[in-house]
Parts: structure tokens; sequence; C-alpha cells
């Protein structure tokens, strides 16, 4: 199975502030990424996709980046809304099966 | 717009089964691939396995195989995991997910349903 290990494990930023997160995958899994924000007790919503493709409705401030094995999710400006977890996941076709990140709980400083 | 829409939370005792549902509205069902997805309290997300209703044909993680069962019923666009055998690290919270693909790759999990918890206590 692929493996994705994600961190940090906790970041804690400023309103305004730029927030990165790094995903890195056990094997090359192209752009076969997604990033994903979920706030407490509510369902994960998707942000990316691709790697770098923005979800319909999402924020600007919102992106993605990288190949290969090593991935990159920035909030450009942190906004006190973007409070959450936030989750890659690997989307390869073969083999098949999905795995995830064990996530990074942003919050506010 | 889809929507998926999941049945209520279930308490269970340990050793036995539960059949969690999930209703889909606002796209074509048999042509969409249907996910579930788990996360124990405080804990991360864990795929389970999928469906794809046209093809009536599902697969699953290694970790839940023999143990799941998904299934799907096209008449009334509803969607079905089985999990058996249970144990109390099967509490969680239980995510039906729909597919989102870019042609024949699947890129991702859009939308969501609200979730169900199960609770294993004796």
């Amino acid at each position: 199975d692929i493996q994705m290990t994600q961190s940090p494990s906790s970041v804690s930023a400023s309103v305004g502030q730029r927030v990165t997160i790094t995903c890195r995958a056990s094997q090359d899994i192209s752009r076969w990424l997604a990033w994903y924000q979920q706030k407490p007790g509510k369902a994960p919503k998707l942000l990316i996709y691709a790697a770098s493709s923005l979800q319909s409705g999402v924020p600007s401030r919102f992106s993605g980046g990288g190949s290969g094995t090593d991935f990159t999710f920035t909030i450009s400006s942190l906004q006190p809304e973007d409070i959450g977890t936030y989750y890659c996941q690997q989307a390869t076709n073969f083999p098949p099966g999905v795995t995830f990140g064990g996530g990074t709980k942003v919050e506010i400083k | 717009q889809v929507q998926l829409v999941q049945s209520g939370a279930e308490v269970k005792r340990p050793g036995s089964s539960v059949k969690v549902s999930c209703k889909a509205s606002g796209g074509t069902f048999s042509t969409e691939t249907i996910s579930w997805v788990r996360q124990a309290p405080g804990q991360g997300l864990e795929w389970m396995g999928r469906i794809t209703p046209m093809l009536g044909v599902a697969n699953y993680a290694q970790t839940f195989q023999g143990r799941v069962t998904i299934t799907a019923d096209k008449s009334t666009t509803t969607a079905y995991m089985e999990l058996s055998s249970l144990r109390s690290e099967d509490t969680a919270v239980y995510y039906c997910a729909r597919d989102v693909v870019q042609g024949v790759i699947f890129v991702g999990f859009d939308p969501w349903g609200q979730g169900t918890l199960v609770t294993v206590s004796s």
C-alpha cells in the first residue's frame, strides 16, 4: 500500500499569515493527490485535486503543488474560518485503493 | 448537484453487524461511484471500499476484506455498507462519498454524506 506522510501534525499561525503543509508519498503517485479540509463534527471537504486544481467554489487563497512523491498545500493568507484539520489523500488507480495522510491541525495564534 | 444523506446513529454489540445507508439525489446514481470512509474518534480517515452501481461490482481495502460488504440499489439510488463481526475498534463515524473522476481517473471525493456514528459497546 502507498503510505502518505503529512507534516507538521499541527500548526498555529496569525490571521493573514501564510501556512504551508507538506505531504510525502511512499512511491511515485504522479500528480494524483487531493487535499481536504475538515471542521470539527463535519465531513471533509475537497479543496484541491490532481495536486494543484482548485475545486469549484473554493477560495483562491488555497493552493497546491508538487508531483511524484512530494507535495505542498498552502493557505496564502490564513483566515479565522480556515481553522480545522487538513488531510492529503493519494488517488492512484493501481493498485486500487485510497490512503490519507495523518492530518494537520491548523489553529489561529 | 449530488447530495448524499446517510442513515442515523447506531449502537451495536460486539460480534454483531451494522448496515449503513447512503441515499443519493441530484445526479445519475447508476454511473457514479460511491466510496465509504471511516473515522475513529480523534483519528484520521480510512478508506473502506467503493461500488459503481451500474457495474454492480465492489472493491474493498485489504484491511476490511471479508468483513465489509458494499452494495447499491439503483431503484432507490441508495448505497449500503455492511460491516460484520464488530469490535470496539470499529466505533467510528462512517461516511459515504462520491468519487470525482477526470475522464476515467479518480481524483478525489466530493460530496460527502453527513456521517453516521456507529458505537460498538457491550
